[in-house]
């Protein structure tokens, strides 16, 4: 297993700025995802951070809304750019052992005003 | 295409009783499935993988390629099991279904 922190766990934001979360485990890790989890929602894959690549997007997630960096096997940021109150949601990150399985991050909750 | 499907947004028993949350999944390839669980404030942890085939807090779940299902059973439901419960194809969530287990 993994142990994962977030930070922020949570911010208030004005329309049209950015914010960026950074996601840390405590032990070297190859997979990590970033996820979004909107009210009442599921979560959906944003895109997957493997070290030493470009990041994944998922459909109707881009780079430029959601630039991603992984400098190293234990950290992580994801920036919400240029944010409207849609962006307001939960946004998680978790990172994957080789067989798959997922260890989550608390997440950061971010509100868009 | 990958896709999880859970009809189930909302199911509801009584302690005791036994319990399946529903999972249909779509993939052309050799699936990766899992069930994840969200208790009340906390954070989401991993239940059950299918290739593990073992049992976790009294739940199983068996992966049925002809239906393309993987759905999570527990004969004897108890009131902490009430929380949300999402299977996931590799990085992929379904909707989630939300157990109340009634006293």
């Amino acid at each position: 297993s993994a142990v994962i922190s977030q930070k922020p766990s949570r911010d208030i934001c004005q329309r049209g700025t950015s914010l960026t979360i950074q996601c840390q485990v405590d032990s070297q890790v190859t997979m990590m995802f970033w996820y979004r989890q909107q009210p009442g929602q599921s979560l959906t894959l944003i895109a997957t951070a493997n070290q030493g690549s470009e990041a994944t997007y998922e459909s109707g997630f881009v780079i430029d809304k959601f630039p991603i960096s992984r400098p190293n096997l234990t950290f992580s940021t994801l920036t919400v750019s240029n944010m409207s109150p849609e962006d307001s949601s939960i946004y998680l990150c978790s990172v994957a052992t080789g067989n798959l399985e997922q260890y989550f991050g608390p997440g950061t909750r971010l509100t868009v005003t | 295409a990958q896709r999880v499907t859970q009809p189930e947004k909302l199911l509801s028993v009584f302690k005791g009783a036994p319990v399946e949350l529903k999972c249909n999944y779509s993939y052309s390839g050799s699936p990766e499935l899992f069930w994840y669980v969200q208790y009340s404030r906390q954070r989401l942890q991993l239940l059950l993988r299918h290739i593990s085939r073992e049992s976790i807090k009294g739940f199983t779940a068996d992966l049925n390629k002809g239906e393309t299902s993987f759905h999570l059973k527990k004969p004897f439901a108890q009131e902490e099991d009430s929380a949300m419960y999402y299977c996931a194809l590799r990085a992929r969530f379904g909707a989630g279904t939300r157990l109340t287990v009634k006293p």
